[in-house]
Formats: structure tokens, C-alpha cells, sequence
């Protein structure tokens, strides 16, 4: 069926360097896609999103990227911080019958100080 | 603090045995999801609600249901419970009903451990 697959499943970088997370998506008819960070011990948390008719979006640190030809977007995390050390899933719109609101796999990012 | 909210926070019980886990959406919002996450997974999409119907199913098993009340808080039963069930149990709602637009807020999760 539709699917979200999510890369890399785990991410470590040094503190001050960027970070970059991609998702791929198979249902071309998905126009909303959204970011969530989940803290540990909490609920995912929405962070960015963009619709399909904006190519990138930006707010402060993070931005996400999309490219509906290749059906794919990314998040990108600048300069980035040890509290950005967390889960990070994307997700998608993707209709199998009805649509339903599904999830990539997550990644898990370590920020090393 | 997201405005949903979930009780119980944690529930330990025995294979076999029925569980009922509660869900308060934020104010206004009209539709409730619930997501599963076991260890190291990510969030499974079990059944979504708007206004008191079902809007959309996933992977649930039947032993598993879900209904929306008319004051719009959500309840999903898990019966005949197994260890494989032992995870934690999202719950998100969102204004409307159409999830290509729709930004969902998460509560905090009930951790289920069966034994």
C-alpha cells in the first residue's frame, strides 16, 4: 500500500552543524506534510509543515524542503543545539481508501555537545 | 501542554484482560486519532473519529475498538490482550476532518504493559 519511509533512523551530529532528515512518499495525490519533533516521555510535537504548492518553508532554524516530481521532502535543522536531541518523524496524507494522516519511521537525532 | 489529554499515564495488566484508554481532545477540536508506538517504532495509525463517526481505519486488530461520544472525548478498548499489545498509545486530535490540511496535536500517551 501508500507509505512514508523516513532516512536516517538515527542521526548524530556536533553541536553547531546542521542536520538533514529525508522522507520519501508514494501517493502522488498527498499535499500536506508535516514535521513532528517527540521529546522522550512525551507526545510528538508538530514543528513545521509545508503544502504542496510551496517549495520550501523556514522558520528560524528549520526549514523543510519539498520536491513533488521526485515525491520527496526534507527537514533541515541549522547551527543545531543539544535540545534539538530527539525523535523526528515526517508525515504524509496517503489514501487507501479513505485518507489517513501516516507516519515515517522516525529519526532519532543525538546532538553532541 | 497540547490541551489533550489521556488517562491512564501507565497501565500494567494480564494477558487476556480488557483495557479502556481515554482521550480529551483540545477544546474545539472535532476529530480524535489514535496512533500506536511500540519500542523503537514509529506511530501506527489505528483509527481515526470526527464528531462521533469513524473516519478512517488502519491496521486495527478486532480485537481492539474505538468510539467518539457526543462530548467528543474518545475511548479505545483493547480486549483479550497479549504481550505483543504491551506499548505505548497515542492519542491526537485536530479541528476538522480532512487530513491534508489538518495539524494534529498529541497527548502524552498511555503506556500499556502487559504481562
Amino acid at each position: 500500500g501508500e507509505n512514508v519511509e523516513q532516512h536516517p533512523s538515527t542521526l548524530s551530529v556536533q553541536e553547531g552543524d546542521s542536520a538533514v532528515i529525508k522522507c520519501t512518499y508514494s501517493d502522488s495525490a498527498s499535499n500536506y506534510f508535516p514535521w513532528y519533533k517527540q521529546e522522550l516521555g512525551k507526545g510528538p510535537q508538530l514543528i513545521i509543515d509545508i503544502r504542496s504548492n510551496v517549495g520550501e518553508k523556514k522558520d528560524q532554524r528549520i526549514a523543510v524542503t519539498l520536491n513533488k516530481t521526485a515525491k520527496h521532502f526534507s527537514l533541515h535543522i541549522t547551527e543545531t543545539q543539544p535540545e534539538d536531541s530527539a525523535v523526528y518523524f515526517c508525515a504524509a496524507s496517503i489514501r487507501e481508501g479513505t485518507y489517513k494522516y501516516i507516519f515515517g519511521t522516525g529519526t532519532r537525532l543525538k546532538v553532541l555537545a | 501542554d497540547s490541551g489533550v489529554t489521556q488517562t491512564p499515564k501507565h497501565l500494567i495488566t494480564a494477558t487476556g484482560q480488557r483495557v479502556t484508554l481515554r482521550c480529551s481532545p483540545r477544546s474545539g477540536d472535532l476529530s480524535v486519532y489514535w496512533y500506536q508506538q511500540s519500542l523503537d517504532q514509529g506511530l501506527q495509525f489505528l483509527i481515526q473519529y470526527y464528531n462521533g463517526e469513524e473516519r478512517a481505519k488502519g491496521n486495527i486488530l478486532e480485537r481492539f475498538s474505538a468510539q467518539q461520544f457526543p462530548d467528543l472525548h474518545s475511548e479505545l478498548n483493547l480486549s483479550s490482550l497479549e504481550l505483543g499489545d504491551s506499548a505505548l498509545y497515542f492519542c491526537a486530535s485536530s479541528v476538522g476532518s480532512e487530513v491534508r490540511r489538518e495539524k494534529l496535536f498529541f497527548g502524552s500517551g498511555t503506556q500499556l504493559s502487559v504481562l
